[in-house]
């Protein structure tokens, strides 16, 4: 089964600042990879997915992620992080089962 | 489409006690997957599930743990003689296709089960 590690617990940045989460699953082959996000109190929501093709995916919020094959990773970006942003975001990997990294959790402070 | 409904939200047990946890999963959804949310901690897969069948339970803990999904009704996690340590976010996820593999998961709002 896939493992996914994600580079950062905790980050703390402000409104406006850009973001960016890594991501590295552990192998190659064919993989699907997600990012979810967990507002606070809340189930998890669907951010964006890559299954094939355009390598950079465009998501909900604002929010896009790279994959890059030679480098295992599915980095998730946004330009301009807002207060709303404030969450906790999983990285996931798909052979048959979901394997979900540990999470990182964003605070945006206004 | 209602998604995917668990209940109860919340569920509150005393040492010993036994708790259900009950999913049911997108209409036309057959297969069923449970993970945990330990606090501080991301999610961890306990089992997948398919009418009637066991399809992966490797991570679930050997003892005390069940899970069934049946052909008629939701699915539903137990755990008997519960601990604190049981004390933790189950999320439940279901999917049309074996494994997600075509068109991904789709999650419930969770049970939070507190062991008092």
């Amino acid at each position: 089964a896939q493992s996914v590690s994600q580079h950062n617990h905790h980050v703390i940045l402000s409104e406006a600042a850009s973001l960016e989460l890594g991501c590295n699953y552990s192998y190659g082959g064919t993989v699907n990879l997600f990012w979810y996000v967990q507002y606070p109190g809340q189930h998890l929501q669907l951010l964006l997915k890559y299954f094939s093709g355009d390598p950079l995916v465009k998501g909900i919020k604002g929010f896009e992620a790279e994959f890059i094959k030679s480098k295992f990773s599915f980095n998730l970006r946004k330009p301009s992080v807002q207060w709303s942003d404030t969450a906790e975001y999983f990285c996931a990997a798909l052979d048959y089962k979901l394997s979900f990294g540990a999470g990182t959790t964003v605070t945006v402070r206004a | 489409n209602a998604g995917v409904m668990q209940n109860p939200r919340h569920l509150v047990r005393r040492r010993g006690q036994e708790a259900r946890l009950r999913c049911s999963p997108m209409k036309g959804h057959s297969h069923v997957y449970w993970y945990r949310q330990l606090p501080e901690e991301g999610l961890k897969f306990m089992v997948y599930l398919q009418k009637e069948n066991i399809i992966d339970e490797s991570g679930m803990p050997k003892e005390r743990f069940s899970a069934e999904f049946p052909k008629e009704g939701p699915s539903i996690l137990r755990i008997q003689q519960v601990v604190r340590g049981d004390s933790a976010a189950y999320f439940c996820a279901s999917s049309l296709d074996t494994g997600g593999t075509s068109y991904g998961y789709t999650f419930g709002s969770g049970t939070r089960l507190t062991v008092v």
